[in-house]
């Protein structure tokens, strides 16, 4: 089974600099997806990132862009100008692309608390 | 266009009760779920439905049952409510899964606590 895995339960940033979140994952597929959830006090879940495993180009979303490396199975996000917004649990998560694998759940880290001091 | 939308926001039971969580999407999605969020958790799957009139269990399903009720509705119903389902219980919905870059979208989640 997929874990994911989430090493900082707490980081902290000052407005307008630059911090990044880590992530790795076990598996023993090759294609997969993988995704950075943010969620504020508000507890909604939102989507920031994704990532197909078979592009070797990094994603990029304005301020957020993520660090990939498949042999290493490493996923992290940085989060460029920090804003107070930003402030917020952030989740990595996995998606199987094969239906033996389970393609249609994600698998989550245990997140980690992001807050941003002004 | 509301996304996902989950009824109720907060509920208290009491050991043993019954309550329904109701969730709603007006995005024409296929495939709608329900995960469960425990303190210091990430989300854990309870049950999906891949299409209108199937369901399937996911990794959390027991205590729990669903229903497809329609494309957009899809509800998860505790029978015989345990402190240990005291979480937070998120709906979600995506175009079709397990397809090429599917996303999931979330409800903002309903704070049950089973006393």
């Amino acid at each position: 089974a997929q874990t994911v895995t989430q090493s900082q339960p707490e980081m902290s940033v000052q407005e307008a600099e630059t911090v990044t979140l880590s992530c790795t994952y076990d598996t023993s597929e090759s294609d997969y997806y993988l995704f950075w959830y943010k969620q504020p006090p508000s507890r909604q879940m939102i989507l920031v990132i994704r990532q197909e495993a078979y592009k070797q180009q990094n994603a990029t979303e304005n301020r957020f862009s993520v660090n990939f490396q498949k042999a290493a199975k490493s996923f992290s996000l940085k989060i460029s100008d920090s804003q107070l917004g930003d402030a917020a649990m952030y989740f990595c998560a996995y998606r199987s692309a094969s239906v033996q694998g389970g393609s249609e759940k994600l698998v989550f880290g245990k997140g980690t608390k992001l807050t941003v001091n002004p | 266009n509301a996304g996902v939308t989950q009824t109720p926001k907060f509920q208290v039971l009491k050991t043993g009760q019954s309550m329904t969580l109701q969730c709603a999407q007006d995005m024409n999605h296929n495939s709608m779920y329900w995960y469960r969020q425990d303190p210091g958790m990430g989300l854990r799957l309870i049950y999906y439905s891949a299409s209108e009139g199937t369901t399937d269990k996911g990794e959390v399903p027991n205590g729990y049952n669903v229903s497809r009720l329609n494309k957009r509705e899809f509800s998860l119903r505790l029978e015989s409510a345990a402190p240990s389902q005291t979480s937070v219980y998120f709906c979600a919905s995506s175009r079709r899964a397990g397809a090429v870059m599917d996303t999931q979208y979330f409800g903002p989640g309903t704070r049950l606590t089973v006393l």
